[in-house]
């Protein structure tokens, strides 16, 4: 099993609409988490880090729930440009510093 | 300011020669780190280089793969004798302190490997 599994998708989204999706990871022990964002071949772009309390950036929130060990992104009114992947990323504390894990990503095509 | 490059953008090779990868990470940054993204997949860790150091490799797929940021600025990830399922984007990214949980990674654009 993987440590950080994600819906692949597509999610299929018309313009102005929300949607949701979550990432599961398996350890425990993960101390921070995040959600980057990569547009197709291009490079992963830091889209927002997830606190424990949750988080909101503009029409993006992001959730943690530590005990079902899972985050999740919210996007509402949604824009074309918001068409990407969205990988979630799992980093957990070895020795002095912390190891990215990433998920395969979850793909959001949004639709005029 | 500049952000992390990478050389060469894409790089095709034969199967059996060896290849070196460039990354200059942002000035200033004390970590680095090489990561292989296959199509469809998200990175996978390769290794990590606080400063000159480096200090986990245990991504590495194998001992073909050999990497050195021996000045603690510029980095190069060499893989010799290249097999196809090498073909992958490798991704270099740098973060500014010593890569702890909370610290944000910033990634180049990648070289696509393919091997023939």
């Amino acid at each position: 099993r993987k440590e950080v599994e994600q819906d692949p998708g597509p999610f299929n989204v018309p313009e102005g609409a929300t949607v949701a999706f979550n990432c599961t990871y398996s350890n425990s022990a993960s101390q921070s988490f995040f959600w980057y964002r990569q547009d197709c071949r291009k490079e992963p772009k830091l889209l927002m880090s997830v606190y424990s309390s949750g988080n909101e950036d503009g029409r993006f929130t992001a959730q943690l729930n530590r005990a079902s060990q899972y985050i999740s992104l919210l996007i509402r009114d949604s824009k074309l440009s918001d068409s990407a992947t969205y990988l979630c990323v799992v980093n957990r504390t070895t020795d002095s510093w912390g190891k990215f894990q990433f998920g395969a990503g979850t793909q959001v095509v949004v639709t005029p | 300011g500049a952000g992390v490059s990478q050389s060469p953008r894409y790089k095709v090779a034969k199967r059996g020669q060896d290849v070196a990868l460039r990354c200059d990470p942002i000035s200033g940054h004390v970590s680095l780190f090489w990561y292989q993204q296959a199509l469809g997949q998200g990175p996978e860790f390769l290794t990590y280089f606080q400063n000159e150091a480096q200090l986990d490799k245990s991504g590495l797929p194998s001992d073909r793969f050999f990497a050195e940021r021996p000045e603690g600025s510029v980095s190069t990830l060499k893989i010799q004798r290249t097999q196809q399922e090498d073909s992958a984007v490798y991704l270099c990214a740098s973060s500014l302190g010593s890569g702890g949980a909370q610290e944000t990674q910033y990634f180049g654009p990648g070289t696509r490997l393919l091997v023939l």
